[in-house]
């Protein structure tokens, strides 16, 4: 079965510092991945997303991630976090072609950004 | 184009009731999927439709039950309402073709289970 995993449950950081957010899956099979994220009191949206090609994707705010399948692995980055980034991120697995066509969400990382 | 919007945006029922929640999706859209999230456990997969019938299921009680009409409106239903269905329950609609497939949220429904 898919799973997704976050190890950070909720991160700190100041100002311009930068943002590694992990997340690995188990799925030995192709996969898509997505990262999205749920400011206060808003609905999700989609950062970046991965289906194939250059494992390195760029997404929106700023934000990239990377594909290392030998890691299973598609963390998440940004160089220079702002006050507005706090938010709570979410990384999500699909199998690539699967007839079961759930996503499947890790618990989430809440990031707090101290201005 | 207009998102996926959900309906009521907040409701509050008592045990043992039930309840009926609404989702319309992004126009052209025919992919619906309903999620639970909760603090504790996180963002949870309910079911999935598309073109009017159930894709996939995730690991909730026959309580929990939905259903998708021709215009691709889905409808969520809990029976017997306890209080550990309190939650904000998702919508998201896609394309689901070939090449995409990513999902497009709506603002939930906060339920509350008293």
């Amino acid at each position: 079965a898919q799973s997704v995993s976050q190890h950070n449950h909720h991160v700190i950081l100041s100002e311009a510092a930068s943002l590694e957010l992990g997340c690995n899956y188990s799925y030995g099979g192709t996969v898509n991945l997505f990262w999205y994220v749920q400011y206060p009191g808003q609905h999700l949206q989609l950062l970046l997303k991965y289906f194939s090609g250059d494992p390195l994707v760029k997404g929106i705010k700023g934000f990239e991630a990377e594909f290392i399948k030998s890691k299973f692995s598609f963390n998440l980055r940004k160089p220079s976090v702002q006050w507005s980034d706090t938010a709570e991120y979410f990384c999500a697995v699909n199998a690539h072609g699967s007839s079961a066509s759930k996503i499947i969400f890790g618990s989430g990382t809440r990031l707090s950004i101290r201005p | 184009k207009a998102g996926v919007t959900q309906t009521p945006r907040y409701l509050i029922k008592t045990r043992g009731q039930q309840v009926t929640l609404s989702c319309s999706p992004i126009s052209g859209h025919r992919s619906v999927s309903w999620y639970q999230q909760t603090p504790g456990q996180g963002l949870q997969f309910l079911f999935e439709y598309f073109s009017e019938t159930q894709r996939n299921k995730g690991n909730f009680p026959g309580r929990f039950s939905g259903r998708q009409f021709s215009n691709s409106r889905s409808e969520m239903n809990v029976s017997t309402l306890e209080l550990g269905d309190s939650a904000l329950y998702l919508c998201a609609s896609s394309l689901r073709t070939q090449s995409s497939y990513e999902q497009y949220f709506g603002p939930g429904t906060r339920l509350t289970v008293t």
